[in-house]
């Protein structure tokens, strides 16, 4: 089956500093991939879709000088989040679809949880 | 804007049994898709199943089967024959436009 990777799995980072996430389709193509952030026993939240080439779409309330979203090539995706503070510490995880995909045929990675101390 | 609802945060079931959870959700749009989605506590999301808008049967996916009701509303999700690899976040989604929304979450456990 399709496989998404997240990397790093657990980051830790000072306030005030930038961590970047990155999110791989293994073994297919990801024209479009999606950013969620989830708090401790919460829902997922979607936070932007971006598609390969161009810019990201943002939901309402997500601060996209905040949060860049580069989606450069088919098969990565990666999520900047500039001057970090202790409330953007959350689970943060992407999906990816692919070039055949059917609309709502979403693959999941395994999640990336960030502290931000 | 589309909402969904999960309104049991934690179920209980006992092994070999059955249990549903529940799910509605609001729009005014009359062409999309639902999902039921299963969190362990890897935290890697899992597809349990889906449910075309347009399709009147209801979706069933080995031992988990859905009953959707569209004029209701409603999408919910039985688990028959629980199994303690069941026990798990349970999230149900709508998705149009190629987005997913995400209920709250129910956290189902599973008692041997």
């Amino acid at each position: 089956g399709a496989v998404v990777s997240q990397h790093p799995s657990r980051v830790i980072c000072k306030s005030g500093t930038s961590v970047k996430i990155e999110c791989r389709s293994l073994d297919f193509q990801a024209t479009t991939m999606f950013w969620y952030r989830q708090f401790p026993k919460q829902s997922l939240m979607l936070m932007a879709t971006s598609n390969e080439g161009s810019k990201a779409t943002y939901e309402q309330g997500v601060e996209k000088d905040k949060f860049l979203i580069n989606h450069a090539s088919l098969t990565l995706s990666t999520l900047t989040v500039t001057s970090a503070h202790p409330e953007d510490s959350s689970f943060y995880i992407c999906s990816a679809r692919g070039l055949a995909g059917a609309l709502y045929e979403q693959y999941f990675g395994p999640g990336t949880r960030l502290t931000v101390t | 804007a589309q909402t969904v609802t999960q309104s049991q945060p934690e179920m209980s079931v006992q092994e070999a049994e059955t249990v549903t959870l529940s799910c509605t959700y609001d729009t005014s749009e009359s062409d999309y898709y639902l999902f039921w989605y299963k969190q362990p506590p890897s935290r890697q999301m899992i597809l349990v199943i889906r449910q075309e808008a347009y399709k009147q049967q209801n979706a069933t996916e080995n031992r988990f089967s859905v009953n959707f009701q569209k004029a209701a509303k409603s999408f919910s999700l039985k688990i028959s024959d629980s199994q303690l690899g069941d026990a798990a976040m349970y999230f149900c989604a709508y998705g149009q436009g190629g987005k997913l929304i995400f209920g709250q979450g129910t956290e189902l456990s599973v008692k041997p």
